[in-house]
């Protein structure tokens, strides 16, 4: 059974519009965050994350919001651009020190 | 810094043979992870390690081995290769723990007849 859902497969947005993607957990023992971002045939990177005593954290056009009592965290990238076009991962942890339990992904297209 | 590096890029195997998958990190991060990726599954973590002498299971450990000799090496070892195992594998190293940011190489895309 999956702990970290990510339902949507795939999204796709106009360039200059705003991204939302959105993932769901299980375990409430889950205290770490993490977006990774997937270019084709290269590794994941890391972009934005979040310990659970926040319930926001932004970096330039990345924002991630937490909400522990849904299960619940999405990513915004405002503005979307076309290099955003990529697959997300959500993932989480226990503790910092924990290991790290992805979501399946949501493949990102930013339109021109 | 190369970061972390990662050889062969692509490797077929017949069924029943053994390979090592190599890993390499050159930024002296205590921990390093093998994580494999399944279309549909996202990453799912096979085997970590908090430091050099200490490894412990992931998700999916079955068929696969690790040791961690160095710092800077995380092998792993596929001890007699399966279908299932078609995969790809990538390794990852992060300075505190994986809760904080991990370094992905590049990855190995292993393919089992």
């Amino acid at each position: 059974d999956q702990q970290v859902k990510q339902n949507s497969p795939s999204l796709s947005v106009q360039e200059g519009r705003i991204s939302i993607l959105n993932c769901d957990y299980t375990n409430s023992m889950f205290d770490y965050f993490l977006w990774y971002k997937k270019y084709p045939a290269e590794g994941p990177t890391f972009l934005i994350s979040i310990s659970s005593i926040k319930d926001k954290n932004e970096d330039g056009r990345f924002t991630v919001f937490l909400n522990k009592s849904a299960k619940h965290l999405s990513l915004h990238i405002v503005p979307s651009q076309p290099g955003d076009s990529a697959v997300y991962f959500c993932a989480a942890s226990e503790t910092s020190y924990d290991k790290v339990i992805f979501g399946p992904g949501t493949s990102l297209s930013v339109i021109p | 810094n190369a970061g972390v590096t990662q050889t062969p890029k692509f490797q077929v195997l017949k069924t029943g043979q053994s390979m090592t998958l190599q890993c390499a990190q050159d930024m002296n991060h205590e921990y390093m992870s093998w994580y494999r990726q399944d279309p549909g599954m996202g990453l799912r973590l096979i085997h970590y390690s908090v430091g050099a002498g200490i490894t412990d299971q992931g998700e999916v450990p079955n068929g696969y081995n690790v040791s961690r000799s160095t710092t800077e090496d995380f092998p792993l070892r596929l001890l007699s290769a399966a279908p299932s195992q078609t995969s790809v594998y990538f390794c990852a190293s992060s300075y505190r723990g994986q809760g904080y940011e991990q370094y992905f190489g590049p990855g190995t895309r292993l393919t089992v007849t």
